[in-house]
């Protein structure tokens, strides 16, 4: 099948540890952001969001910061399950751009 | 709930040749995106649509068409394929252009081009 990106940077974790993916975003204006999950053969699926008024949001075993001095997102995601390996990647809204700006991704590989 | 389908799946065609792919989404969305997903680019834009009979580019138009005549359908084609549109192609709804709304996606269209 398809490979959404064989040189992309892996993350490499055992089950049960938390893992961290980071992203630094390219526009000091975005507004919003999101994280997706992609697993081979699907389309990529919402995670979590967060507004650029806020600094961290948590949902259900994730965490997204974010860090607007240094434009830096990051996701947490606890005690990693082997359902978790996936590609992940950031997406932000820049006010007036017409489109969400996506990056290429992370591969996180989680060995049980 | 049925989300948003892309039709078909896996496509192989000719070069040259007039291929359209489908997108249906049930949520009433009114923003639809077209994407295509290649090796070391991401996912890039192809178009747009804020509703129905409203379309706009997006990053990379070229060679492609699309039509919205109705909020839930939203299909692309390529008048006439390139081996350079071989691609995974994504389909997309919100309800916002990225105005604090998630994109949801479609499972995509693999498709080749010989």
């Amino acid at each position: 099948g398809e490979s959404v990106g064989l040189h992309l940077p892996t993350l490499s974790v055992q089950e049960g540890d938390n893992s961290i993916i980071n992203c630094a975003y390219s526009n000091s204006a975005s507004d919003y952001f999101i994280w997706y999950k992609q697993e081979s053969g699907k389309g990529p699926q919402f995670i979590i969001d967060i507004r650029s008024n806020m600094d961290k949001r948590q949902g259900q075993r994730v965490t997204v910061l974010l860090n607007k001095t240094v434009k830096h997102l990051s996701l947490q995601i606890a005690a990693t399950q082997p359902g978790d390996s996936a590609v992940y990647f950031c997406a932000e809204n820049i006010p007036g751009f017409q489109k969400l700006v996506f990056g290429t991704g992370t591969r996180l590989l989680v060995s049980p | 709930d049925a989300g948003i389908t892309q039709s078909p799946r896996y496509k192989i065609t000719e070069t040259g040749r007039q291929v359209t792919l489908m997108c249906h989404q049930t949520w009433s969305h009114s923003y639809m995106f077209w994407y295509r997903q290649d090796l070391g680019h991401g996912l890039r834009l192809i178009y747009y649509s804020a509703a129905a009979d409203i379309t706009d580019k997006g990053e990379v138009p070229d060679g492609y068409v699309v039509s919205r005549s109705k909020t839930e359908n939203f299909p692309l084609t390529l008048e006439s394929a390139t081996r350079s549109q071989t691609s995974v192609y994504f389909c997309a709804s919100s309800d916002g252009q990225g105005r604090n709304q998630p994109q949801h996606f479609g499972d995509g269209t693999r498709l080749s081009i010989l």
